[in-house]
């Protein structure tokens, strides 16, 4: 069964601290996606990566960076959390003619 | 971005009737796609519809897309508590890179 693994369902981190959320893929996909999920605010997109090393924002990205230096393996890093950053935070990969999505990582910053 | 509107926001049917659901977008698309998630969880892809197709269906799901109105719904036949989530339309817009654009979703809850 092909998957996205999202490393944490559930985090809690402290104002200020660096945070990691990782993404693993094994579909051998070029484009690999950020979202976060807010109610009210739908999907909004973060960053996307459509090859190793290539990165693009997306229409939220004040705040974050990501990283691909596998193909595989997709990170959004949050350099200095803030507790306007609490939310779901959903990565997928796929192309335009379907996405796989992870399970999510609820981010609660504190 | 988003482009998709989706109505109704909320929807709340007894199990066993049909659930409709809309989607209205903006652009020119290749292809119409809908997504389920249910909560906490991440969104699953359901169906996809080609601008070229009108009608698109499977198992209990059926797709329309009217792309003289932009639009499509998604009709969810003989409900099933199961099926409560929510449902999400995303279109790969003809100027689109790499994106999907997303609807802002229909939450469905079936009442046993």
């Amino acid at each position: 069964d092909v998957k996205v693994t999202q490393s944490s369902r559930y985090l809690v981190k402290r104002t200020g601290e660096k945070v990691f959320l990782e993404c693993v893929q094994d579909m051998d996909h070029e484009n690999m996606f950020w979202y976060r999920q807010d109610p009210g605010l739908g999907l909004r997109l973060i960053y996307f990566s459509y090859d190793v090393k290539m990165k693009e924002k997306g229409d939220i990205p004040e705040g974050y960076s990501v990283s691909r230096e596998k193909k595989e393996r997709f990170s959004l890093i949050l350099e200095s959390a803030s507790t306007n950053q609490t939310s779901m935070y959903l990565c997928a990969s796929g192309r335009n003619y379907g996405y796989t999505f992870g399970s999510g990582t609820r981010l609660t910053v504190v | 971005s988003q482009q998709g509107e989706e109505d109704p926001q909320a929807l709340s049917i007894q199990e066993g009737e049909n659930a409709t659901m809309n989607c209205s977008y903006k652009t020119s698309i290749n292809n119409l796609q809908w997504y389920r998630q249910n909560s906490g969880r991440g969104l699953v892809h359901l169906i996809l519809i080609r601008s070229n197709e009108r009608e698109k269906h499977s198992g209990r799901l059926r797709v329309t897309l009217d792309t003289s109105k932009k639009s499509s719904s998604l009709l969810i036949t003989a409900s099933r508590a199961a099926d409560t989530a929510s449902y999400f339309c995303a279109t790969d817009g003809q100027d689109s890179n790499y994106q999907l654009i997303w609807g802002a979703g229909t939450k469905l809850i079936i009442k046993p």
